[in-house]
């Protein structure tokens, strides 16, 4: 059973709008989440990453926000860029403090139009 | 952060046949993880290849169809054996854990895009 679930395969959003890519989880031991960014024939890259202690993170365009209790977090990226067109991943963790296996989401393929 | 060269970065193999992938870390890692992504699918772990000891498989994967061999901390193997179509996928090798930033997010090789005719 998938426990961390992407529901939009696919986002467009316009240059310079804001993209809002969701992401929700079942497990409620997750405690550490992270997004990754992945273009064709490349790994996946990590973006952004934000603990369970936290509800926001933000670093330059990128922002991750988090709902415990809604087992809910969203990256928001403001403004979009041409360049941020990727399979974005969300993913989650049980580590803690040490970063262990990672759950992965279906993916979210974004458009960005000029 | 950590560089990872994967090897090879794509192959066709025929069926019945067996495929090792290498995955080469320039710094020693932790924790070292091979993943699958079949098309249109979420990253699954296939197992965490343990330095020294057999590798940890998770549910549905198993030693003799995907062993996995970890002679250091910077390297690993994962062979896909006995192959069929339904094993052409997209096989990643991911590392965490020395420290830094490798304790707080996990970075992937390139992949290997894997063809089963």
């Amino acid at each position: 059973d998938q426990q961390v679930k992407q529901n939009s395969p696919s986002l467009s959003v316009q240059e310079g709008r804001i993209s809002i890519l969701n992401c929700d989880y079942t497990n409620s031991m997750f405690d550490y989440f992270l997004w990754y960014k992945k273009y064709p024939a490349e790994g996946p890259t990590f973006l952004i990453s934000i603990s369970s202690i936290k509800d926001k993170n933000e670093d330059g365009r990128f922002t991750v926000f988090l709902n415990k209790s809604a087992k809910h977090l969203s990256l928001h990226i403001v403004p979009s860029q041409p360049g941020d067109s990727a399979v974005y991943f969300c993913a989650a963790s049980e580590g803690g403090s040490t970063l262990g296996r990672l759950y992965f989401g279906r993916g979210t393929q974004l458009t960005v139009w000029p | 952060s950590a560089v990872i060269s994967q090897k090879p970065s794509r192959d066709i193999c025929q069926r019945g046949t067996s495929l090792t992938i290498q995955c080469q870390v320039d710094s020693q890692v932790t924790m070292m993880f091979w993943y699958r992504q079949q098309p249109g699918q979420s990253l699954t772990l296939i197992a965490t290849a343990n330095q020294g000891s057999e590798a940890t498989y998770e549910s549905g994967f198993v030693i003799d169809k995907f062993p996995i061999s970890r002679p250091n901390l910077t390297f690993s193997t994962l062979t896909v054996s006995n192959m069929s179509p339904e094993d052409s996928s997209i096989y990643l090798c991911s590392v965490a854990g020395t420290g830094g930033s490798m304790n707080t997010e996990a970075f992937f090789g390139q992949g290997t895009r894997l063809t089963v005719v």
